[in-house]
């Protein structure tokens, strides 16, 4: 049974410029929640899809946004970067909103 | 607001030895789950264990055990014998019923294990 992959596993990009990030849940999951961590920080909530629909936002700005397609897998996309978008990006997945949330190993975003 | 607190950037504890980590939070809300959560060098991100609020015992995983004070908002991880792979980073994480599948997390934790 695989677990939540996500990919690319590392990614370079310019100030400026669009990236896109991937995550396809658990097998039997349908809830797909994004988060981003900072360097010796905790990972912040950026944002939740269920069901196609974004359900919940955490405190970020409109250049993230995202998608979750029919087989529950989604995307994060983050426009316009910033030096302080530079963080590893970790997707959760869970069945329905209130169970337990399983990670994949994250994607590490460096701009330059 | 929830806020998630995790007063101890750095730990360290000598194999078969216990250990403590601490986490503070607070919410005023009354139904919510708390989690331990490992983050190795791999990064992926391990849950340890969860407590349910409206539970007053508290939960058990093998060597992992929290001691859970509702009226004190505290909730820390105690890791029984101490083994190597324990080293990580630990996270309390906070998540309101109400808000499923939104997760809290505090600074985290740096437990070295050492041999």
């Amino acid at each position: 049974d695989a677990g939540v992959t996500q990919s690319p596993t590392h990614l370079i990009k310019t100030r400026g410029q669009q990236v896109t990030l991937r995550c396809s849940p658990k097998s039997g999951h349908d809830t797909v929640s994004w988060y981003q961590q900072a360097l010796g920080q905790g990972p912040q909530f950026i944002f939740q899809y269920y069901e196609e629909e974004e359900r919940q936002r955490g405190n970020f700005p409109d250049r993230f946004s995202g998608h979750q397609f029919p087989n529950y897998s989604s995307e994060l996309n983050v426009n316009a970067l910033l030096l302080g978008d530079s963080a590893l990006y970790l997707c959760a997945s869970s069945l329905r909103q209130h169970t337990e949330a399983f990670f994949g190993q994250g994607t590490r975003l460096t701009v330059v | 607001a929830q806020t998630v607190t995790q007063s101890q950037p750095e730990m360290s504890v000598q194999e078969a030895e216990t250990v403590t980590l601490s986490c503070t939070y607070d919410t005023s809300e009354n139904n919510y789950y708390l989690f331990w959560y490992k983050q190795p060098p791999s990064r992926q991100m391990i849950l340890v264990i969860r407590q349910e609020a409206y539970k007053q015992q508290n939960a058990t995983e093998n060597r992992f055990s929290v001691n859970f004070q509702k009226a004190a908002k505290s909730f820390s991880l105690k890791i029984s014998d101490s083994q190597l792979g324990d080293t990580a980073m630990y996270f309390c994480a906070f998540m309101n019923y109400n808000q499923g599948g939104k997760l809290i997390f505090g600074q985290g934790t740096e437990l070295s294990v050492k041999p």
